[in-house]
């Protein structure tokens, strides 16, 4: 299993251009989860999916849209970037909480280095 | 709101002292606590993960527990090694139909040869 796998790792965008962040886990997560950290910052959760076709936003969603048609990928787009949106992108899967027994963990990709100017 | 707090942010050691890092977290309702490792520049790697059920958690050097009543978790890295030199993440998740994590800023460590 290659687990999650990201792509650009790198980008740099002008102010106002747009872009898509790929993300694609072979590991049959229901959930999936898109993450952006600050330079001294903890991650925070931008959007999430709980399953193809249902995505939902999380703390810090302006300015990034998401879709999910299958269970392997949910892209990250961003439109008319800003200097804000200037960070590093995780993405993350797991299951779903199952039974007692459950351990529900997290697995992240390597990231995208996002500069925008 | 929940909030995870790491302290310190930051800690120098020299090679071959036992340590420990500290997470606090302001709601005790978790599902479960990891705690990830992050090297400049690149992604995290999971370490350990504590169910709410569940005191301590061991992996090698590496013993993480949890005292859900007091909202604590704590990392106790034995014998460090200028190689465990990294950013330390404590995450807490509370499960339900979201069941993201919630993450503190991090422990920068830095172990001296």
């Amino acid at each position: 299993n290659a687990g999650v796998t990201q792509t650009p790792k790198f980008r740099i965008l002008k102010i106002g251009q747009s872009m898509t962040l790929q993300c694609t886990q072979d590991m049959n997560h229901n959930y999936m989860y898109w993450y952006r950290q600050d330079p001294g910052m903890g991650l925070k959760l931008i959007y999430y999916s709980v399953g193809a076709g249902i995505t939902d936003k999380g703390e810090v969603p302006n300015g990034y849209n998401v879709s999910r048609s299958t269970t392997e990928d949910f892209p990250l787009r961003l439109e008319l970037a800003a200097p804000s949106q200037t960070s590093v992108y995780f993405c993350a899967s797991s299951y779903p909480p199952v039974g007692t027994g459950a351990r529900y963990e997290q697995y992240f990709g390597p990231g995208t280095r996002l500069t925008v100017t | 709101k929940q909030e995870v707090t790491q302290i310190p942010a930051a800690l120098s050691v020299p090679e071959g002292e036992n340590l420990v890092l500290n997470c606090s977290f302001t709601d005790s309702a978790i599902y479960n606590l990891q705690w990830f490792r992050q090297d400049p520049g690149k992604g995290l790697t999971s370490l350990l993960l504590i169910q709410s059920s569940q005191r301590e958690q061991t992996s090698g050097r590496l013993n993480a527990s949890l005292d859900k009543s007091s909202g604590r978790s704590t990392l106790y890295i034995a014998a460090s090694q200028p190689g465990d030199s990294a950013t330390y993440l404590c995450a807490v998740s509370y499960g339900g139909s979201q069941g993201n994590l919630i993450f503190g800023k991090g422990t920068k460590l830095s172990v001296k040869p």
